[in-house]
């Protein structure tokens, strides 16, 4: 029961362009969401996160979106650059319930930006 | 990785022998989380921690065990292990349950079980 989807194994752009990462979720009760970043042999690093009270946060490159009628949201990185090259992942938590302060990771997707 | 430290980076071990993973953390933060990463599942928690001998079950713990004696340590023990415990284990740290600081990760443990 994969509660946090990332449907996209993989994407590649060319540098200067926009990068759009997907997810969807399925548990109504994850009002709290997270995208890190991923490099080779090194542990997730936190990107930027998203209440379920906004629909945008921005900071400076990355900017998250949160449509909730359709559990989903998407991750924007304007402009793309070679080293945002890495594995993304979606999370997700909620600040109540059994789900409280447990991050719910998805599969992740490889970006590659080519220079 | 500034404030947290996983130790042993790499190991190799073979099926039935226990195996201990170490979590060290300077940041006095009261939540300690262990994950594992595998291929098509993304991060999954195993247990964590919610102060000194204060640990729960995550979403795979079957097979593991925690201990947390003191504020700074938080070690995974595999009793006994077995091949489907091979993964790249992670440990992470927070001040609290959800914050303006979210969970901040080690750089992992590489294990293989043969």
């Amino acid at each position: 029961d994969q509660q946090v989807k990332q449907n996209s194994p993989s994407l590649s752009v060319q540098e200067g362009r926009i990068s759009i990462l997907n997810c969807d979720y399925t548990n109504s009760m994850f009002d709290y969401f997270l995208w890190y970043k991923k490099y080779p042999a090194e542990g997730p690093t936190f990107l930027i996160s998203i209440s379920s009270i906004k629909d945008k946060n921005e900071d400076g490159r990355f900017t998250v979106f949160l449509n909730k009628s359709a559990k989903h949201l998407s991750l924007h990185i304007v402009p793309s650059q070679p080293g945002d090259s890495a594995v993304y992942f979606c999370a997700a938590t909620g600040y109540g319930g059994t789900s409280y302060g447990k991050l719910t990771f998805g599969q992740g997707t490889i970006l590659t930006v080519h220079p | 990785d500034a404030g947290i430290t996983q130790s042993p980076r790499h190991k190799v071990t073979e099926t039935g022998t226990p195996v201990t993973l170490r979590c060290h953390q300077t940041e006095n933060h009261r939540y300690m989380y262990w994950y594992r990463q595998d291929p098509g599942h993304g991060l999954r928690l195993i247990h964590y921690s919610y102060g000194v001998k204060d640990t729960d079950k995550g979403e795979v713990s079957d097979g593991y065990s925690v201990s947390r004696s003191k504020t700074e340590d938080f070690l995974l023990t595999l009793e006994s292990a077995t091949s489907s415990q091979t993964s790249v284990y992670f440990c992470a740290i927070s001040p609290e349950r959800i914050s303006n600081q979210p969970q901040h990760f080690g750089d992992g443990t590489r294990l293989s079980i043969l």
